[in-house]
């Protein structure tokens, strides 16, 4: 079965420094596998996708993700993390066989310090 | 930008009574997802429609909650009757039926249920 793990609930950074945000990954297949943001009282939104392809991907506001097949994550990064990036983070695996649904992990809330 | 619209943001309800949250997706997409928001359960998987025929309800208690597509522009979530443990915050998403494509979420519908 396709299955997400995020195992921190809450990662503190300071702003300016840079920040990761963890994503192991369960497949059978081929891996589909993306980046959420959520900030307070609003829907998930797309920050970034792994398909195929160069193992750093780049997306939405300066947040990249690196995917690395030996270990099965995923992680989130950022060079320098800003007070507004402060917010709910998931990561979410496609499944690829059948029903195409989406499995979202537990998600990570993301403290910048100013 | 198109956006995934639910209606009502908010309800507030009595134990018991029926209730219908709404969702209009991307003009376009496919498939339809309902998730239910809680601290405690995460994002939870409820239905999925593909070409407006389900899917997937596995995770929809089917006791007291139904979801149809009445047609492609219109996506319902029901539960009669409504009990406080139903209290959460549920989204609706849309997207492509393409494995690489990310899904696009409303806003969500907070249900209180006393």
């Amino acid at each position: 079965a396709q299955s997400v793990a995020q195992p921190e609930d809450q990662v503190n950074v300071a702003e300016g420094n840079p920040l990761t945000v963890k994503c192991t990954y369960s497949v059978s297949g081929n891996p589909y596998l993306f980046w959420y943001v959520q900030y307070p009282n609003r829907g998930l939104q797309f920050l970034l996708k792994y398909i195929t392809g160069d193992n750093l991907v780049k997306g939405s506001y300066g947040f990249e993700a690196e995917f690395n097949k030996s270990q099965t994550s995923f992680h989130l990064k950022k060079p320098s993390a800003l007070v507004s990036d402060s917010a709910l983070y998931f990561c979410a695996v496609r499944d690829t066989r059948g029903t195409y649904k989406y499995i979202f992990g537990t998600g990570t809330r993301l403290k910048v310090l100013a | 930008d198109a956006r995934v619209t639910q209606t009502p943001r908010h309800k507030v309800t009595e134990m018991g009574q029926e209730v219908t949250m709404r969702c209009q997706p991307i003009l376009g997409h496919n498939t339809v997802f309902w998730y239910r928001q809680t601290m405690m359960q995460g994002l939870e998987l409820l239905a999925y429609f593909r070409n407006r025929a389900p899917l997937d309800d596995s995770g929809m208690p089917k006791d007291r909650f139904s979801a149809e597509m009445p047609d492609a522009t219109l996506a319902t979530l029901k539960i009669q009757p409504s009990e406080p443990r139903d209290s959460a915050v549920y989204f609706c998403a849309s997207g492509w039926g393409q494995s690489n494509s990310p899904l696009h979420f409303g806003n969500g519908t907070r249900l209180t249920v006393t």
